[in-house]
């Protein structure tokens, strides 16, 4: 059964303190490998898709890397606006997105 | 403009009660999803359509029903409301062809009474 799993369920972290999101996942074949982004009470933003092992991709903060059984999405000196519900999730064979349930991130000032 | 729109963005009603949710998108797409959130659980899907014609179960399709009016729309119906049907409600798009990122409206927020 294809399935993902996010860790830590939150994460607290003081304003430039870096950290990484987890997402491990079990899957026939991997149809890509995707990050989101919610804030509460609107629809999940999208953030990267990865399709093959040792494959990186950046965006301000963040930055997304995939291995066979896992991503990373790992958060350099992030600020207050970086607080969000991080979602990880990967292709189903419905050609829908089989999610995890998320990381709910709070960066302090 | 937003490129997926969802009406309407909240709506109380009681149980028993006919509901319709409404998605439109200007991305283009052939691909066209209902999802569900719900605290604890995270986004589920409930229809998805390849193209007009093609209309296929999710994980969750039991009281629901859809219709894909055109390429541009996709319509939830919720028949008989029932209190555990309290949720997010997501459409999402994409295109055919190895497109595969989804693309989500703002969501509407549905309470059952």
């Amino acid at each position: 059964e294809d399935q993902v799993t996010q860790s830590p369920e939150a994460l607290r972290l003081q304003e430039g303190e870096s950290s990484s999101l987890n997402c491990s996942y079990t899957v026939s074949g991997l149809r890509g490998l995707f990050w989101y982004r919610q804030d509460p009470g609107k629809g999940p933003e999208f953030l990267f898709t990865l399709y093959s092992a040792g494959e990186e991709k950046e965006k301000e903060r963040l930055k997304a890397t995939l291995t066979k059984k896992e991503s990373f999405l790992h958060i350099t000196a992030p600020k207050p606006e970086d607080s969000a519900t991080y979602l990880c999730a990967i292709g189903g064979s419905q050609g829908n997105l089989i999610f995890g349930k998320g990381t709910k991130l709070s960066v302090k000032p | 403009d937003a490129d997926v729109t969802q009406t309407p963005r909240n709506r109380i009603t009681k149980t028993g009660k006919r509901i319709m949710l409404e998605c439109s998108q200007t991305k283009g797409h052939d691909r066209m999803y209902w999802y569900r959130q719900d605290p604890g659980l995270g986004l589920r899907l409930i229809y998805y359509s390849f193209d007009v014609k093609d209309i296929n179960k999710g994980e969750i399709s039991d009281g629901y029903s859809v219709s894909r009016q055109a390429q541009a729309k996709f319509s939830l119906s919720l028949e008989s409301a029932i209190p555990n049907q309290t949720a997010l409600y997501f459409c999402a798009t994409n295109g055919a062809g190895g497109e595969d990122t989804q693309y989500f409206g703002p969501g509407t927020r549905l309470t059952v009474l």
